[in-house]
């Protein structure tokens, strides 16, 4: 069984600066796959970036990169130059070679960014 | 032209009753997924649908019957409705559950059940 844990309940950054919001999954899958979503306020989930056990380099999509230190097993999100609309629930999920037909999700981290 | 929408928004009914969510997905995607998200925000897979055939059932209730007419659709039936039900219930699809296409949701159903 996959397991995500998210140990930052809340996280507070100044607006134009980076935040790491940290990741951890637990996975016996060789292959799997690493998403971050994002839950504004009102309500949807928004797919940011995605990291494959495979792949060599770090994905990065626009302001998001993901930290991925596989013998950490860790999947860090950062989001560089931070704005206000940034402000929203973040979760970690994956999905691993037995379990494809479901995420698993961390409990997320509520990341408010300040003027 | 939304990609996945789901009805309705909002659902508030009484305890006992019969309730159904309907979920439909313009994608092409072959899979679908129901999740329950409580009230501490934790996302919960409930079912998954490959190409109309039931792939999880995550030890959910049998008060909740998912049904997928065609691939397009997948609807959430609860019957009995209970307070412990209340919860956002949010459709997602995706085209390759296996690789590294990311799932689509719905904007959530917020069920109160009083």
């Amino acid at each position: 069984a996959q397991k995500i844990t998210q140990t930052q309940p809340g996280m507070f950054v100044q607006e134009k600066e980076a935040v790491t919001l940290d990741c951890t999954y637990d996975t016996s899958d060789p292959s799997y796959g690493l998403f971050w979503y994002k839950q504004p306020s009102s309500g949807e989930m928004i797919f940011l970036i995605y990291q494959g056990s495979y792949d060599q380099q770090n994905a990065t999509e626009g302001r998001y990169s993901l930290n991925f230190q596989k013998a950490r097993k860790s999947a860090n999100l950062v989001i560089s130059a931070s704005q206000l609309g940034d402000s929203a629930m973040y979760f970690c999920a994956t999905h691993s070679g037995g379990s494809n037909y479901k995420l698993t999700f961390g409990k997320g981290t509520l990341l408010t960014v300040n003027p | 032209d939304t990609a996945v929408s789901q009805t309705p928004k909002y659902l508030v009914t009484q305890m006992g009753n019969d309730k159904s969510i309907k979920c439909e997905q313009n994608l092409g995607h072959d899979t679908m997924y129901w999740y329950k998200q409580d009230s501490k925000k934790f996302l919960k897979i409930m079912f998954s649908y490959n190409n109309k055939e039931l792939i999880i059932n995550e030890t959910v209730p049998n008060r909740f019957s998912p049904k997928s007419p065609d691939k397009a659709h997948l609807n959430l039936h609860i019957n009995s409705l209970e307070l412990g039900d209340s919860a956002v219930y949010f459709c997602a699809s995706s085209q390759d559950p296996g690789g590294r296409t990311e799932a689509f949701f719905g904007q959530g159903t917020r069920l109160t059940v009083v």
